[in-house]
């Protein structure tokens, strides 16, 4: 099975600092990979798919890089709306996801 | 616009059987795989079934297997997880989600409905 790790598992930064979250994988998942954000309450959201391609209407502040094992999203100017819980996901054997970041304002 | 709707939540004993259920609409049933994804309470994402467009192909974790099965009704736009000999780490918000491509099952999950919750204890 495919392990998805991610860091930090808590961040907190400033509005407008630029934020990353990275991703690694226990062996190459190439560019299969995605990122979800999920808010309290709600349901995931699909933000960035194959790495790097941002699903349609997400802000452009995001952006997700990488390929083989390790993987970053990157929030370029944090807002309010950011605050939310991360995930990562592979897609390259079956399907498995990273254990989470908590995106918090200061 | 797509939409899930997931159905059939609720509290069991250890031991139990429950079947959710999710009505889609906005898209295609047949044409996309489907899956379901859970999340215990202040935990992580884990995969737990995914069926292939037409429903003869199934895949499953081994944290699930041989306990719960996942179906689909394909004239009724319906997808389904039959969860047997259910245990209380079982206990999770339930969704579904929408495999991204037409035909395909290894890729991401592109829309998901709002969650079931299912809760297993004595």
């Amino acid at each position: 099975d495919i392990q998805l790790t991610q860091s930090p598992s808590t961040l907190s930064a400033s509005v407008g600092d630029r934020v990353t979250i990275t991703c690694r994988a226990s062996q190459t998942v190439h560019t299969w990979l995605a990122w979800y954000q999920q808010k309290p309450g709600k349901a995931p959201k699909t933000l960035i798919h194959k790495a790097s391609i941002l699903e349609s209407g997400v802000p452009p502040r995001f952006s997700g890089s990488g390929s083989g094992t390790e993987f970053t999203l990157t929030i370029s100017s944090l807002q309010p709306d950011d605050c939310a819980s991360y995930y990562c996901q592979q897609y390259h054997g079956y399907w498995t996801f990273g254990q989470g970041t908590k995106v918090e304002i200061k | 616009e797509v939409q899930l709707l997931e159905s059939g939540g609720g509290l069991l004993q250890p031991g139990g059987s429950l079947k959710l259920s999710c009505a889609a609409s906005g898209f295609t049933f047949s044409s996309y795989a489907m899956s379901w994804v859970r999340q215990a309470p202040g935990k992580g994402l884990e995969w737990v079934s995914t069926i292939s467009a037409g429903g003869r192909s199934t895949y499953y974790p081994d944290s699930v297997k041989g306990r719960f099965t996942i179906s689909r009704d394909n004239s009724n736009n319906t997808l389904y997880l039959q969860m047997d000999s259910l245990r209380a780490d079982d206990t999770a918000v339930y969704y579904c989600a929408q495999v991204a491509v037409p035909a395909a099952i290894t890729e991401y999950f592109q829309h998901w409905g709002q969650g079931a919750l299912v809760t297993v204890s004595s």
